[in-house]
Parts: structure tokens; sequence; C-alpha cells
């Protein structure tokens, strides 16, 4: 059973549109949410992190959006480029030693 | 370079021979991690380790052991591989819970 829950699988998408990746989670105790970004042939690399103190962190073209009482979480990526045509997982972490949960990934395309 | 090295790449192997996969980092990390990525499943966490001599189960560790007898490495042993662990494999390592450093992948074919 997954803890956290990612949607959509696949998700296409014009340049400079804004693709938007969902998260949602089960367990309270979780505290980290990161967002890792996953190119063909490579591991995933961190991207963006948020802890629930905050409802809204910014990097760059990068946006994740918090909701504590929803228990949700979401990745916008503003202006899309080709370039970022990838995988994206989103995860979440407690206390547990260095537990990370992933969702089940999302295949990005973005279109020229 | 700061990395996480795997080895091998890419191996094909048959039903119940014994194989490891290793893992090494050049970070100085206490915390190393194995997972494992299949289509639609996203990464799921087989073992991890705290320190040296330190290990746990993560989400998905039967039909897997590993060991870490020094702070660099964590080798995944499959003592038996069976056909549902075709796999793609990755190593991650860490100082704490946050930014997870991962290697490259092994995939895996067993058949």
């Amino acid at each position: 059973q997954q803890q956290v829950k990612q949607s959509p699988q696949s998700l296409i998408v014009q340049k400079g549109g804004i693709p938007i990746i969902n998260c949602a989670y089960e367990n309270t105790a979780f505290d980290y949410f990161p967002w890792y970004q996953q190119f063909p042939g490579k591991g995933p690399a961190l991207l963006i992190a948020i802890r629930p103190d905050v409802s809204e962190k910014k990097e760059g073209r990068f946006t994740i959006s918090f909701n504590k009482s929803a228990k949700q979480f979401s990745l916008h990526i503003m202006d899309s480029q080709p370039g970022d045509s990838a995988t994206y997982f989103c995860a979440a972490g407690g206390n547990a030693g260095n537990m990370l949960t992933f969702g089940g990934g999302t295949r990005l395309m973005v279109k020229p | 370079e700061a990395q996480v090295t795997q080895n091998p790449r890419y191996l094909i192997t048959v039903t119940g021979k014994k194989l490891t996969v290793t893992c090494s980092q050049n970070m100085n990390h206490e915390y190393m991690s194995w997972y494992r990525q299949d289509p639609g499943l996203g990464l799921r966490q087989i073992y991890y380790s705290m320190n040296v001599e330190v290990t746990d189960k993560g989400d998905v560790p039967e039909g897997y052991k590993v060991s870490r007898k020094e702070k660099r490495n964590f080798p995944l042993i499959l003592e038996s591989p069976s056909p549902n662990q075709t796999s793609l494999y990755f190593c991650a390592s860490s100082r704490g819970k946050e930014t997870q450093y991962f290697g490259p992948g092994t995939r895996l074919l067993v058949l």
C-alpha cells in the first residue's frame, strides 16, 4: 500500500505551459517533502523540498505548494522548457531513520 | 568529484545464482539506502543503514541482504535471485534524511 500517492502518471504540455503534479500522503508523522527529478539513464536528483511549517516554496521556476490540512502537496513548473522533460517523484519523510517514501512518479514531456 | 558509484550497471543472471551489487560513496555520509524502481510503483526502499554495522529493513526487504562494514560501502546481496527481482536498483547516500544522492542505477534481469 503506497503511503504517498502521486498523479498524474504522465503529462504532456507545450513549451511555456505550467505542468502541475500532485501528491497526497496519509502519515501525519511526515515532516519533510522533497521532489526529485530523474532524467533517462540517471539516478534521481533532489529538485526542491519543503517542510510543513510553510505553505509555499519557490526555487527558480519550480514551486511547491503545501496544504497540511488536506495532506497534499504539489509541484508547479513555471514557463516549462523541453529540458524539463523528465520523471518527477514526490516523497515524504518522517523521523524514522532516513526513510523516504516515494510516490509512483510522473513522466513529464514538454513539447517544443 | 562527490559521487555514489554502483557496479555493475547492467546484469543478466539466472534464478538462484547469488549476486552482489556494490555501492560506494566518497562523501563521508552516514546514511545509505537501497531502492528498487518499478514502473508505476516509484522508488521503494529495500534496506537502509544509519552508520557502520547499523542496518534496518525498508518497505521491501524480502529476498535481499545488506552489510555495512565500512562507512563508504553498502553492498546489496541477492542470495537466490528470482524473476520478480528484475528491476532497476539505486543506491543512495545522505548526511541525514535530507538530500539523498543517488547512484546511476543497476539494471538487473533475472531469467
